[in-house]
């Protein structure tokens, strides 16, 4: 029961282009979003995060949309940069965070 | 970074033998989870800890154990290991339920293999 879902398993954009990752939920219940990025052999670290009463929070080169009548997320990357080639992982959870759900990941490559 | 620390960094052992892994952490956090990684599934909850002998299963328990006698140490523990449990396993932390953004901060995880 995979309550969260990121069904682009790899991306490539260009050096200075837009990078838009996908995400999909089922729970409404779901009350907090998060992006988390990981580089090979290191553990997640988080990227950027929304709340459900809002629909989009940017952080530099980093936007988070959320549209929770479609249950869907996404994060923009603008411009993007080749040391943001990892993988990308959303997430979800309900104000008690000790039930986060992860996507199965998206690896972004960006190319110089 | 958030000082989480996992030991061993990487295991190789046989069906059937215990294993035992460690996170440390020293940012003195009440929340401490332990996540699987798999290809094609994310991150998946193991087991968490809300404070010194508090735990509480998550969304793959079967087959873990974890206890935690100290608030900067929570052990995982598979009492019989079988292949279906060769993974990377990541540690988290967070200082408390409906944190800012409710981020967990993760440590650099175990490769474990078991043949």
């Amino acid at each position: 029961d995979q309550q969260v879902k990121q069904n682009s398993p790899s991306l490539s954009v260009q050096e200075g282009r837009i990078s838009i990752l996908n995400c999909d939920y089922t729970n409404s219940m779901f009350d907090y979003f998060l992006w988390y990025k990981k580089y090979p052999a290191e553990g997640p670290t988080f990227l950027i995060s929304i709340s459900s009463i809002k629909d989009k929070n940017e952080d530099g080169r980093f936007t988070v949309f959320l549209n929770k009548s479609a249950k869907h997320l996404s994060l923009h990357i603008v411009p993007s940069q080749p040391g943001d080639s990892a993988v990308y992982f959303c997430a979800a959870s309900t104000r008690n965070n000790n039930d986060m759900r992860f996507g199965a990941g998206t690896r972004l490559t960006v190319k110089p | 970074d958030a000082g989480i620390t996992q030991s061993p960094r990487h295991k190789v052992t046989e069906t059937g033998t215990p294993v035992t892994l460690r996170c440390h952490q020293t940012e003195n956090h009440r929340y401490m989870y332990w996540y699987r990684q798999d290809p094609g599934h994310g991150l998946r909850l193991i087991h968490y800890s809300y404070g010194v002998k508090d735990t509480d299963k998550g969304e793959v328990s079967d087959g873990y154990s974890v206890s935690r006698s100290k608030t900067e140490d929570f052990l995982l523990t598979l009492e019989s290991a079988t292949s279906s449990q060769t993974s990377v396993y990541f540690c988290a932390i967070s200082p408390r339920q409906g944190y800012v953004g409710n981020e967990q901060f993760f440590g650099p995880g175990t490769r474990l293999t078991v043949l």
